[in-house]
C-alpha cells in the first residue's frame, strides 16, 4: 500500500512570497490532516478535513494561511505571504479507523525555510 | 503551561538499556493517548496506541497510562541502534484531534 504523497520535499523562499504545498492521501482515507511542525517542537494541526469539508481549522492562521481539498482527495495547502515564522515541516496526514483508534499515517513532509 | 509537557532530552543510553520516557498532561478530556516515533527527515509513525488507563505491550514496547496522575510513559527493553530517534507522545479528546507533545530525542549507543 502507497503512503502519504508530498511533494514538494524541500522548499526555500523569500519572506512575502507565496508558497504552496501539495498532499495524496492514502487511498480511501476519508479525513486529511495538515499539521505545523517547527523544529523543537511537536506538530500542531492546521486544519483537518473530512472528504471535501473542513472540519477544524481553529489553529489555522486564516489571514495568511489557505487550504482546500478538491474531490476529497489531494489537497494543497497555501501560504501568501510568507513570514520567517513559517519556517517549518508542514505535515500531511490521512487516517483510517482501525484496531488502534482513529490511525493517522503521516507524509515525509515539506521543508520550508522563509529567508 | 502547555497541555501536554515533554522532556525534548537528548536521552542517551547504552545498547541493550531499558528507556522510560514520559509526558505529564493537563486536560483532563483526554481519553485517547499515542506514541509516535519520528526518524530524522520523516514523518510521525504511529508506535503504540492506548485507550484510558492501564498498559499495554508490544515487543518490546510498553506504555502505560495513569490517568489519576495525568502521566504516560513508553518504555522500550533491550534498546537497539535503529531505536534512535524523536519519540512523540500524542493525547486526544475525541479520538480525532491530537495534541503533542514536544518530543524527546533518543539516542541508543552501540
Amino acid at each position: 500500500e502507497a503512503g502519504v504523497a508530498q511533494s514538494p520535499r524541500y522548499k526555500i523562499i523569500e519572506k512575502r512570497q507565496s508558497v504552496a504545498f501539495w498532499c495524496n492521501p492514502i487511498s480511501g482515507h476519508a479525513t486529511l490532516y495538515w499539521y505545523q511542525q517547527i523544529l523543537g517542537q511537536g506538530p500542531k494541526l492546521l486544519i483537518q478535513f473530512q472528504n471535501n469539508g473542513v472540519v477544524d481549522d481553529s489553529q489555522l492562521p486564516k489571514d495568511r494561511f489557505s487550504a482546500e481539498r478538491l474531490k476529497g482527495v489531494d489537497s494543497t495547502l497555501k501560504i501568501q505571504p510568507a513570514k520567517l515564522e513559517d519556517s517549518a515541516v508542514y505535515l500531511c496526514a490521512s487516517s483510517i479507523i482501525s484496531g488502534r483508534g482513529n490511525e493517522q499515517f503521516f507524509g515525509p513532509g515539506t521543508r520550508l525555510t522563509v529567508l | 503551561q502547555k497541555e501536554v509537557e515533554q522532556d525534548p532530552g537528548p536521552l542517551s543510553v547504552p545498547e541493550g538499556a531499558i528507556v522510560s520516557l514520559n509526558c505529564t498532561y493537563s486536560n483532563s478530556a483526554f481519553q485517547y493517548f499515542m506514541w509516535y516515533r519520528q526518524y530524522s527527515r520523516k514523518g510521525p509513525e504511529l508506535l503504540m496506541y492506548t485507550y484510558s488507563s492501564g498498559n499495554k505491550e508490544d515487543g518490546r514496547f510498553t506504555a502505560q497510562v495513569d490517568k489519576s496522575s495525568k502521566y504516560i510513559s513508553l518504555f522500550i527493553r533491550d534498546s537497539q541502534p535503529s531505536d534512535s530517534a524523536t519519540y512523540l507522545c500524542a493525547m486526544s479528546a475525541s479520538g480525532n484531534k491530537l495534541v503533542f507533545g514536544a518530543g524527546t530525542i533518543l539516542r541508543v549507543k552501540s
